[in-house]
């Protein structure tokens, strides 16, 4: 029971490349989130995705785009990176069966120069 | 809009002192909070709820709803205790989380 996964671990990209990062978990949650973490702010919400095929926006989600295809997997796509994306990215779920307590994966550091 | 407001940024404190983290918070409905923690290498996790009214490694926090606070507490601080803490908040539908800005504890010997 590996929990919440997250592919790659650290990234560095130039402005106006494009990557997807991956996150997995095998917990069947139904509940799947994408955070991005800076000094001083916290976590801010992304987006974010309540089942199998939807998606929504969460506070900051202007540049990035999201898919869940599959239940166990959601992906976070940055399609023309900015310097301004650099930061620490945390993906979580959580269900109704852990009280909706949210499991959080080990983060992916990127850096957009 | 809700909002979680974590007045400091770092806390410094010798083994044994009592810690408070302090956590406000504005929403207009009954909000559920929640205290997230991420020790060095780990992964941010919950260390507890309010609703629950539990002791957890001995920190306690209980929701002040007259003064829109939940702050963290505990009585004697240990250098474990070192790690950076996040107040939360739930209200939204979909269960997203609005955090705090976070507070670094650092714990001396």
């Amino acid at each position: 029971n590996a929990g919440v996964t997250q592919t790659p671990k650290f990234r560095v990209l130039k402005t106006g490349q494009s990557m997807t990062l991956l996150c997995a978990q095998d917990m069947n949650h139904e509940y799947m989130y994408w955070y991005r973490q800076d000094p001083g702010m916290g976590l801010r919400l992304i987006h974010y995705s309540v089942g199998e095929g939807t998606t929504a926006k969460g506070e900051v989600p202007d540049g990035y785009n999201v898919s869940r295809l599959k239940k166990q997997n959601f992906l976070l796509g940055l399609e023309s990176a900015a310097p301004s994306q650099t930061s620490v990215y945390f993906c979580a779920s959580t269900g109704l069966a852990v009280a909706y307590e949210q499991y959080f994966g080990p983060g992916t550091r990127l850096t957009v120069t | 809009a809700q909002r979680v407001t974590q007045p400091e940024k770092l806390l410094s404190v010798f083994k044994g002192a009592p810690v408070e983290l302090k956590c406000n918070y504005s929403y207009s409905g009954s909000p559920e909070l929640f205290w997230y923690v991420q020790y060095s290498r780990q992964r941010l996790q919950l260390l507890l709820r309010h609703i629950s009214r539990e002791s957890i490694k001995g920190f306690t926090a209980d929701l002040n709803k007259g003064e829109t606070s939940f702050h963290l507490k505990k009585p004697f601080a240990q250098e474990e205790d070192s790690a950076m803490y996040y107040c939360a908040l739930s209200g939204h539908a979909g269960n997203m989380l609005t955090f705090g800005g976070g507070t670094r504890l650092m714990v001396k010997p």
